[in-house]
C-alpha cells in the first residue's frame, strides 16, 4: 500500500466554483501534513500546512482528520490562476522522510 | 534573502555515465534534502543530509549517492546512469533536521538519459 494515496484528476472547475481534494496515508503515527502546489514544469511551493484543528488562509481550507487518516483541501472561489497540480504530503514520526502523493490535477475553465 | 538553487537547469547525458547536481540551500538552513520526479508522479524522496552526514534514505540503490558540504551546499552523484534515471532531480532545504518542518523546493535539474 502507498504512504500516501491521492486521486490525481483531473478536476475541471469553472471559475467561481469549490472544489475538495482528499488524500488518504497509511502510517498511523504520521505527524506533519502538507499541501503543495506544482505548476506545470516547476517546483512544488507550499500552499499550507495541515493542523489538527484545520485552519484556513483565504479561500483555502485544509483539514486533518486523524481517525480516518485523510486530510483535505478546499478552494472556494476557484481562480483561473488556481490551475495547478496539488500535492498531498505526509511526514511519518519515525523519520525525516517526507512522502508525497502523485498530485491531484486542477484546472479551471473560464 | 537567497531561496534554493539548484545547478545545472539541463542536462543530457548517455545511458553508462555519471552525473553530479548540486544544490545550494535557502539562506540559514541546514538541511538538504533530495527527490527525484518522475513524469505524472509525485516526488520521491531519495535522501537526506544534515550535519554533513547522510540520515535517511529512501529506496533508491546505491548508484544514488551524495554529500553535504560544511556550508550546507549538496551534491547528488547518480553513477551507471540508466534510461529510467530520466527525471527532474528536486533538492528541498530546511531548518533543524528534525523532520517535521516545512522544505522548500528548488527549481529542479532535469535529466534526460539517452
Amino acid at each position: 500500500r502507498k504512504e500516501v494515496e491521492q486521486d490525481p484528476g483531473p478536476f475541471n472547475v469553472p471559475e467561481g466554483a469549490t472544489v475538495a481534494f482528499n488524500c488518504t496515508y497509511s502510517n498511523s503515527a504520521s505527524q506533519s501534513f502538507f499541501w503543495y502546489r506544482q505548476d506545470c514544469r516547476k517546483e512544488p511551493k507550499l500552499l499550507m500546512s495541515v493542523y489538527s484543528s484545520g485552519n484556513e488562509d483565504g479561500r483555502f481550507t485544509a483539514q486533518l482528520n486523524r481517525a480516518s487518516q485523510y486530510i483535505s483541501l478546499l478552494i472556494r472561489d476557484s481562480k483561473l490562476s488556481d490551475s495547478a497540480t496539488y500535492l498531498c504530503v505526509v511526514n511519518a514520526n519515525t523519520g525525516n522522510q517526507f512522502y508525497f502523493g502523485t498530485g491531484t490535477s486542477l484546472t479551471v475553465i473560464p | 534573502d537567497a531561496g534554493v538553487t539548484q545547478s545545472p537547469t539541463h542536462l543530457i547525458k548517455t545511458r553508462g555515465q555519471q552525473v553530479t547536481l548540486r544544490c545550494s540551500p535557502k539562506s540559514g538552513h541546514d538541511t538538504v534534502s533530495w527527490y527525484q520526479q518522475a513524469l505524472g508522479q509525485g516526488p520521491q524522496f531519495i535522501f537526506q543530509y544534515y550535519e554533513e552526514e547522510e540520515r535517511q534514505r529512501g529506496n533508491f540503490p546505491d548508484r544514488f549517492s551524495g554529500h553535504q558540504f560544511p556550508n550546507y551546499s549538496s551534491e547528488l552523484n547518480v553513477n551507471a546512469l540508466l534510461l529510467g534515471d530520466s527525471a527532474l532531480y528536486l533538492c528541498a532545504s530546511s531548518l533543524g533536521g528534525q523532520g517535521r518542518e516545512t522544505q522548500y523546493f528548488g527549481p529542479g535539474t532535469r535529466l534526460l538519459v539517452l
